[in-house]
This record gives structure tokens, sequence and C-alpha cells, in this order.
């Protein structure tokens, strides 16, 4: 079975500093995704940013981008110049293509606080 | 193009009462997802459906939990007999095939009494 681990329940940072989230997995599969999510206060889930294990490149999305270490099995979330409106829950989530369900695998969460 | 939704956003019922949960999935989506988050905790998946069909229900409880996504109108997620653990924030998902992304809808917390 996998599982997904977050291991730091709280995090603040200074506006305009960069901050990073940690994620560890536990798989035997080969064939899979890996996301983090972003819920604001609203709760909403916003996808955050994407990545493909295939790919040795680290996806990014404007501030936003992930340290992907397959053999650690490591995946960590980077933001940079960090922004009131970061202040939210982030999930990092599990995807197994190998599987026919593609049901996502979540975190505990780390709640961020981004500071004036 | 519409996004996920949910209703009720709020939904409060006494011990022992049904509560029924809807989610129409974007347009053009088949693939339905139904998550449970407890209050300080992750999303935890329980049941997934394509059109008229039950794929995956491994996170379902056993007892008390159903799902149905028809062929006409929206998901339903029901819980007979609802008990105070039952209280949690319930999102959908829905993605247009498998492995692709999954969209979520706002949510429907459930608030049992």
């Amino acid at each position: 079975a996998q599982t997904v681990t977050q291991s730091q329940p709280e995090m603040s940072v200074q506006e305009a500093e960069t901050v990073t989230l940690s994620c560890t997995y536990d798989t035997s599969e080969n064939n899979y995704y890996l996301f983090w999510y972003k819920q604001p206060p609203s709760r909403q889930m916003i996808l955050v940013i994407r990545q493909e294990a295939y790919k040795q490149q680290n996806a990014t999305e404007n501030r936003f981008s992930v340290n992907f270490q397959k053999a650690a099995k490591s995946f960590s979330l980077k933001i940079s110049d960090s922004q009131l409106g970061d202040t939210a829950m982030y999930f990092c989530a599990f995807m197994n293509l190998s599987s026919n369900t593609g049901k996502l695998i979540f975190g505990q969460g780390t709640t961020l606080q981004v500071k004036p | 193009n519409a996004g996920v939704m949910q209703n009720p956003r709020h939904l409060v019922r006494r011990r022992g009462q049904e509560a029924r949960l809807r989610c129409s999935p974007m347009k053009g989506h088949s693939h339905v997802y139904w998550y449970r988050q407890l209050p300080e905790e992750g999303l935890k998946f329980m049941v997934y459906l394509q059109k008229e069909n039950i794929i995956d229900e491994s996170g379902m409880p056993k007892e008390r939990f159903s799902a149905e996504f028809p062929k006409e109108g929206p998901s339903i997620l029901r819980i007979q007999q609802v008990v105070r653990g039952d209280s949690a924030a319930y999102f959908c998902a829905s993605s247009p095939g498998l492995g692709n992304e999954q969209f979520f809808g706002p949510g429907t917390r459930l608030t049992v009494l």
C-alpha cells in the first residue's frame, strides 16, 4: 500500500521569503504522479503543481517548484517570494497510474502561515 | 464551463437521520471521486465511480454508506443513520479520464448533532 507523509504540521514564513514544505512517500510502483494541493480557509482544493514520476526534470509553476528525488521518494515544494495569499494548508498527494482507479492518496497536510 | 458543484454546502443532521450529498461533475467528465476530510486531517479516498458503475469502493465504510452515479443526474453519496463520527467535510472530484487531473468541488460540511 502507498503512504504519503508530511512531517511538518505547521510552518511560517515572512512575506517575500522562500519556504520549503517536505513530503515523503512509500511505494513499490514505478509509474505514478505526485501533486501538491493548496487548501485556503475557503476549504476549496486547488492544484498547485504536478510531477510525473518518469520525468527527471523538476516541475515549476511560477513561484512554485518541486524538488523530486525519486530514489529517496521525496517530493518537496518550494514557494518563492511568499505572498499573504499563500497562507493555506498544503497537501502532498500520490496517484498510482498502474492501478485502475486513479485515486489520490493524501498526506496529513502542512499549515503554512505567511506573515506580513 | 462551470466547475464541480456540490450541494448542499452545509448539512446538519441529528443522529439516526439520513444524509444525501450531491455532486455534479464538470461538463464532459465521467469519472467521479468522493473523499472525506475529518477535522485537522488530510483527505481520505472513499469511492470512485464512472457513469452507472462503482469502480473502487475500498475506502467506503461497509455499513451505512453508499454511492451512485446514475446515467442522468448528479452523483449521490448517501449516509444512513448518521452518527457523530460522520461529521466531516465531504469532497467530490471529477476528471475526464483515468490518470487525469482531478478537479475538486467546494465540499459539503456535514455536522451530526
